[in-house]
């Protein structure tokens, strides 16, 4: 079984600061990791995935996370953030069967003009 | 190519209703898996299909049921509604393989009176 925790249910920033969202999770199997961004009234969209190889991963719209396996973390990064980034960020984990997320409790990420 | 489509997007129900909800995955994806999402429990996985087969199975009552059709469309229905039912009930499409990416649906947002 798998959990996700993310630590900060609510962020604010100010426009052009830099951001972390934090994730850690908890799985006795290899994980997939992933960062989904949902706006008001919308589905998920994905910003970034880890399933293997380099532990820094890009992903759209200039956020990046770093997959750090002995802190079991996965945290969302960006250097500079923009009033359109304001939205709730998911973290999510899935092991090797299926197509199963088990996702945290996500993160408001509100940017302040 | 279009996205992931769910219908209906808003529908009303009262107690002891039924209700069924209708994904239309990305043509060629072959899994479509279902997420309930609620302010309280946040977001929870219900059930993933593929090729008509139920794959697995998240921890709801028997209410929850679910089905894949031969052209891939899903359908999931609610049976008996009861006030906690109320969320928004998301819809995600996937390639073959336990390292596809998950294309969410806007989501039908169903409020139970």
């Amino acid at each position: 079984a798998q959990s996700v925790t993310q630590l900060d249910s609510q962020v604010p920033v100010f426009e052009e600061a830099p951001v972390e969202l934090r994730c850690n999770y908890s799985s006795s199997v290899s994980v997939y990791l992933f960062w989904y961004v949902q706006y008001p009234n919308q589905g998920l969209q994905l910003l970034l995935k880890y399933l293997s190889g380099s532990t820094l991963v890009k992903g759209i719209n200039g956020f990046e996370a770093e997959f750090n396996k002995s802190q079991t973390s996965f945290h969302l990064r960006k250097p500079s953030v923009h009033i359109s980034d304001t939205a709730e960020y998911f973290c999510a984990v899935r092991g090797n069967a299926g197509n199963m997320l088990t996702f945290g409790g996500g993160t408001r990420l509100m940017v302040k003009p | 190519k279009a996205g992931v489509t769910q219908t209906p997007r808003y529908l009303i129900k009262t107690r002891g209703q039924q209700v069924t909800l209708s994904c239309s995955p990305i043509s060629g994806h072959r899994s479509v898996s279902w997420y309930q999402q609620t302010p309280g429990q946040g977001l929870q996985f219900l059930f993933e299909y593929f090729s008509e087969t139920q794959r697995n199975k998240g921890n709801f009552p028997g209410r929850f049921s679910g089905r894949q059709f031969s052209n891939s469309r899903s359908e999931m229905n609610v049976s008996t509604l009861e006030l906690g039912d109320s969320a928004l009930y998301l819809c995600a499409s996937s390639l073959l393989g336990t390292t596809g990416e998950l294309f969410f649906g806007e989501g039908s947002r169903l409020t139970v009176l």
